[in-house]
């Protein structure tokens, strides 16, 4: 059974560094065509896909945020690693991680983790 | 990259059908897309993809036979009959675009469904 977990801050503030950690259970993030994406959903608005990492290391980012973002794998602790710089209150969101396979669907989501940016 | 397009929100009675409709920008009939459903609270769940010949691989987990899907031209069609309370949620859908540098993932808007 696949199962991903979202941790991180709750708050932060303007400017800081969000530093979130993916963990998982069920799956390797060596195996061939299996990756882990992260997606946020500020309160009420829709999905926003941010960032992609897969077994080989391979790695996506949302070009409108990619100057700002970082993905990470630790394949020892099943882990994945995101980064975002610069937080602004707009960046206030639900951050999900989420499990892909052979590049097909997000088929596993984790609960999410609300992150509130203020002063 | 494609834009998809779906109204915000749908009702329908208990025990009823309803069909959801998610629409992809003009050029990409070909798309594959994916149906999330996301209850209130809670982290989104997959429900299927879809193209025009129909459902592509399997539905997620856990998710009944009153759930279909369609796709016709521009649009991706999730039908839910036979409606229950527990269906009441809101509905995306999303796809993948290009590949290397400017691989993107977008979603819909979302539509919520009310359930009557």
């Amino acid at each position: 059974q696949i199962t991903l977990k979202e941790s991180g801050p709750t708050l932060v503030k303007p400017t800081q560094t969000l530093t979130l950690t993916c963990t998982f259970s069920g799956f390797s993030l060596s195996t061939s065509g299996v990756g882990v994406g992260w997606i946020r959903q500020p309160p009420g608005k829709a999905l926003d896909w941010l960032a992609l990492i897969y077994w080989n290391d391979d790695k996506r980012y949302s070009p409108s945020l990619e100057s700002r973002l970082t993905i990470t794998k630790d394949t020892s602790k099943n882990q994945v690693v995101l980064t975002m710089t610069n937080m602004d209150p707009v960046d206030t969101a639900t951050f999900y991680c989420a499990h892909r396979r052979d590049y097909a669907e997000f088929d596993i989501w984790g609960q999410g983790t609300m992150v509130t940016v203020s002063s | 990259q494609p834009v998809l397009t779906q109204p915000p929100s749908a009702s329908a009675s208990l025990g009823a059908s309803v069909t959801l409709t998610c629409t992809l920008s003009s050029g990409y009939s070909n798309y594959k897309v994916d149906w999330y459903q996301q209850r209130p609270g809670k982290g989104p769940r997959f429900v299927m993809r879809v193209d025009t010949g129909g459902i592509v691989g399997s539905k997620g987990d856990g998710i009944p036979d009153r759930f279909s899907v369609l796709g016709s031209g521009l649009n991706r069609y999730l039908t839910i009959k036979n409606i229950q309370e527990e269906d009441e949620s809101d509905y995306h859908c999303g796809a993948d675009h290009g590949s290397g540098s400017n691989f993107v993932w977008v979603f819909g808007g979302g539509t919520k469904l009310t359930v009557l």
